[in-house]
């Protein structure tokens, strides 16, 4: 079955430091991958996709994630976290012709 | 940067009221979609769209609920007779083309409903 695993619920990072959001996916054809934030009251907006070529695909914001089809991961990440970056992280894979299935979703937590 | 557009922000109803949220999908987009975010868990896939009639739904989309696109511009959601586990944020999505293949869906803001 389709299926996206984000196994941190939370994660909290130093202002500065580096990112590294976790997604595991299980989907039988070629996946197309996506990754969305949400801020407190607001909807969701794409950081990033993947639908095929080069593995690493750079988003807005300045995060980027890496497609490993030897792990079924699209871990995202970003080199210096700025406060304005917490939020809550959501995976989604596109599962078929219409509809995205995603993941539990990760919130991350800033520390000055 | 266009923008998918849902009102009202937060609707409180009654239980057994119908309710309808409105949005309106980007205008050059062909496909919409609902989905639903029920507190502390994860965004699940309600309904998609496409040339007036739904193309796939999910086993929670159930006879209580309904889509419409009943102008060039809307597409709604209506929930007939509400339910205490309805109370959720519902999301609206466009897309270009189909959005589960090489498509990005484009979001509103949602619409957060709580049933009492």
């Amino acid at each position: 079955a389709q299926s996206v695993t984000q196994p941190d619920i939370h994660i909290t990072v130093s202002e500065g430091a580096s990112l590294e959001l976790r997604c595991n996916y299980s989907y039988g054809a070629t996946p197309y991958l996506f990754w969305y934030v949400q801020s407190p009251g607001q909807g969701l907006q794409l950081l990033l996709k993947y639908f095929s070529g080069d593995t690493l695909v750079q988003g807005i914001k300045g995060f980027e994630a890496e497609f490993k089809r030897s792990q079924s991961s699209f871990n995202l990440r970003k080199p210096s976290v700025h406060w304005s970056d917490a939020a809550e992280y959501f995976c989604a894979v596109g599962a078929g012709t219409y509809k995205y299935i995603f993941g539990t979703g990760t919130r991350l937590k800033v520390l000055a | 940067e266009p923008e998918v557009t849902q009102t009202p922000s937060h609707q409180v109803t009654q239980m057994g009221q119908e309710v309808i949220l409105r949005c309106v999908p980007i205008s050059n987009h062909l496909y919409f979609y609902w989905y639903r975010q029920i507190l502390g868990q994860k965004v699940e896939f309600l309904v998609s769209f496409y040339n007036n009639e739904i193309s796939e739904k999910s086993e929670i989309f159930d006879d209580q609920f309904s889509v419409e696109r009943p102008d060039g511009s809307n597409f709604t959601l209506k929930i007939r007779s509400t339910k205490l586990e309805d109370s959720a944020m519902y999301f609206c999505a466009s897309s270009e083309g189909p959005g589960g293949d090489n498509y990005g869906y484009t979001f509103g803001s949602g619409t957060r409903l709580t049933v009492v």
